[in-house]
């Protein structure tokens, strides 16, 4: 398996525009999770997907993020319009199930530059 | 959710055994003892976990003593490429959602010299 995808692996774009993220999970998972991290406030959990449904978006840090699971092989975190605190690497992560002891598997990640 | 605290860093030589504790005071009966490891512009990497006394795979060993306050990480014989941060989480199971929340620490930034 070729693991979780992201794209783009870079992305550079001003202040204002929208940003989109895109996620390809592991085939056959039913969990995906989008993270965010920054230098100062390390991983953080944004939002997470269970069967394409988002169950636990608390931690999506306000209304101009958004992220969607159209079907169970794509995921998208969308940020509009963005901001220069914004800049941070964004992973996406898939497990099997839910619940202890079911691995998270990372993607390589996405490093956004908001100027 | 039960915090961790490990040391911000460290420094070894190639060939040496590694160990990184991590201590959870607060940890729950149903948490599991979770770590990570990532490499610069790569996503955390699961390694190991466990419940209590010993686990060890391929990758590593991991020793959680009876009360279960704090755990340690041994890489045995490590090598240039072990360089990494490497993250312990207290693993607990969220009942709304049935996930496996992980709330990542700063973690342990683990040099490896010649």
């Amino acid at each position: 398996d070729a693991g979780v995808i992201q794209s783009p692996r870079h992305e550079v774009t001003e202040m204002g525009q929208e940003v989109t993220l895109r996620c390809k999970p592991i085939s056959g998972h039913d969990y995906l999770f989008w993270y965010r991290q920054t230098m100062m406030r390390g991983l953080e959990l944004l939002i997470y997907f269970n069967n394409n449904v988002p169950i636990d978006d608390s931690g999506m840090p306000e209304d101009r993020f958004s992220a969607k699971m159209p079907n169970a092989s794509f995921s998208t975190l969308k940020i509009q319009p963005s901001e220069p605190r914004d800049s941070a690497v964004y992973f996406c992560a898939s497990s099997l199930l839910g619940g202890i002891q079911e691995t998270q598997y990372f993607g390589p990640g996405t490093r956004l530059l908001v100027l | 959710l039960a915090k961790t605290t490990q040391p911000i860093s460290m420094d070894s030589y190639e060939g040496q055994e590694v160990n990184i504790t991590c201590s959870h005071n607060n940890i729950a009966t149903n948490d599991y003892i979770t770590w990570y490891q990532q490499f610069p512009s790569q996503g955390p990497r699961f390694i190991i976990q466990g419940y209590k006394t010993k686990v060890t795979n391929e990758v590593a060993s991991l020793f959680i003593p009876a009360d279960r306050k704090s755990s340690t990480l041994s890489l045995p014989r490590v090598s240039l490429s072990d360089t990494a941060v490497y993250y312990c989480l207290v693993e607990a199971l969220m009942f709304s959602g049935g996930y496996n929340k992980l709330i990542f620490g700063a973690g342990t930034r683990l040099a490896v010299h010649p």
